[in-house]
């Protein structure tokens, strides 16, 4: 077991459609952050969370909803996306000041 | 605005041999941190090594070592005796310590392990 985990592993969506990425961390971290990589780029940040607090928006379509109920977990609430949304999208956690993160498997979104 | 950059898209090596994955830098910052992540196909991000760019010293982790030059803003990573698990993409990553809290990332290095 990782000390991030990421589910679920594989999403297949329509445009229409609404889903929901989840990531919990068992490292007793309080930073989470969201990370899309794309295929020849390097990885994007989307949002930092502190002590449940967003602290950072890179930027990111209101298509895409960030939610941390608490410091173990984050959500990435997914609609109407577009087909270039289509990524792997990594979720990590850290513990503020360290400088070190650590990273959950990731979800592979594919929208149809 | 910090950038990262990894000029050698595909590198290739005879297991058991010796191989060097490139990466340059840009801030403005003076303390700052930097790392190589190695990932495999089974896409999790694994930390290999760090670096403090305080530190003179050259980070090593058992067959993985780095050459940071501080004044050239360059940071390579060295893995000795390449052996078959090696073989994933590798990305060098950085992070300050004022301003954004987060890593800026490479476009990465996908390595190959010859048998």
């Amino acid at each position: 077991e990782t000390g991030v985990t990421q589910t679920p592993r594989h999403l297949v969506m329509g445009m229409t459609n609404k889903k929901s990425l989840k990531c919990e961390q068992h490292l007793g971290h309080n930073a989470m952050y969201w990370y899309k990589q794309s295929a020849k780029k390097p990885l994007e940040l989307m949002f930092v969370y502190n002590f449940k607090e967003q602290t950072e928006n890179n930027s990111v379509p209101s298509r895409f909803s960030p939610e941390c109920p608490n410091s173990s977990h984050l959500f990435l609430h997914l609609h109407t996306l577009q087909p270039e949304d289509s990524a792997l999208y990594l979720c990590a956690s850290s513990q503020e000041g360290t400088r070190l993160a650590f990273f959950g498997q990731g979800t592979r979104l594919t929208v149809v | 605005a910090q950038t990262v950059t990894q000029s050698q898209p595909e590198m290739s090596v005879q297991e058991a041999e010796t191989v060097t994955l490139s990466c340059t830098y840009d801030t403005s910052e003076s303390d700052y941190y930097l790392f190589w992540y190695k990932q495999p196909p089974s896409r999790q991000m694994i930390l290999v090594i760090r670096q403090e760019a305080y530190k003179q010293q050259n980070a090593t982790e058992n067959r993985f070592s780095v050459n940071f030059q501080k004044a050239a803003k360059s940071f390579s990573l060295k893995i000795s005796d390449s052996q078959l698990g090696d073989a994933a993409m590798y990305f060098c990553a950085y992070w300050g310590t004022t301003g954004a809290n987060n890593l800026f990332f490479g476009t990465g290095t996908r390595l190959t392990v010859i048998p």
